[in-house]
């Protein structure tokens, strides 16, 4: 099993821009999460899906989009990017009420 | 909303020191989580605990659910070990994570 995969591994965006982070697991968990880690804080819920067809909201939603079509995919839509949304983005996935196995992430910068 | 926090921010000890990092929390919870974040940046879940301990290896995670605080002690350290290491908190099908214990183990 490949586990959680992330791409890309870096990106530069300029303001305004707009992109798609991947993730994918082959785990076949019914749940995925996506983080964003900034220096010093704690990693924050930015959207999480329950399962296919279904997501909500986290803590940081704001800028962000997210779409679940398949149980193994759960991309994340940046639209109009801003030097606020430079971080390091982690996607996770887990079964319900289980440890949550995490992606290797996406350093993204904003300019 | 559920406060994490975790003490120490930093920590740096001595191979073969016994290391205890703490985890406070506000607000019922149905489960701990502890994860090790590598120098990397890869997160691994260590433990998940909803009462009592759990031990793997040279770790070991308490969890005291009256006084709604969590210790994950490692014994007999080693350089390996250093990383970072993150109290999360489960509740409502979501976790909220402590900043982070920054552990460094020097030879």
């Amino acid at each position: 099993n490949a586990g959680v995969t992330q791409t890309p591994k870096f990106r530069i965006l300029k303001i305004g821009q707009s992109m798609t982070l991947q993730c994918a697991q082959d785990m076949n968990h019914n749940y995925m999460y996506w983080y964003r880690q900034d220096p010093g804080m704690g990693l924050k819920l930015i959207y999480y899906s329950v399962g296919a067809g279904i997501t909500d909201k986290g803590e940081v939603p704001n800028g962000y989009n997210v779409s679940r079509s398949t149980t193994e995919d759960f991309p994340l839509r940046l639209e109009l990017a801003a030097p606020s949304q430079t971080s390091v983005y982690f996607c996770a996935s887990s079964y319900v009420s289980r440890e949550q196995f995490f992606g290797p992430g996406t350093r993204l910068t904003v300019l | 909303k559920n406060e994490v926090e975790q003490s120490p921010q930093n920590l740096t000890a001595q191979e073969g020191e016994f290391i205890t990092i703490n985890c406070s929390y506000s607000v019922g919870i149905s489960a701990l989580h502890w994860l090790q974040q590598h120098p990397g940046g890869g997160i691994v879940s260590l433990f998940m605990l909803s009462s009592g301990k759990k031990k793997h290896g040279r770790l070991i995670a308490t969890i005291n659910i009256q006084e709604k605080h969590s210790s994950l002690h490692i014994t007999a350290s080693h350089p390996r070990d250093s990383a970072v290491y993150i109290c999360a908190v489960e509740y409502g099908n979501k976790l909220v994570f402590g900043a982070g214990t920054i552990l460094r183990v020097k030879s």
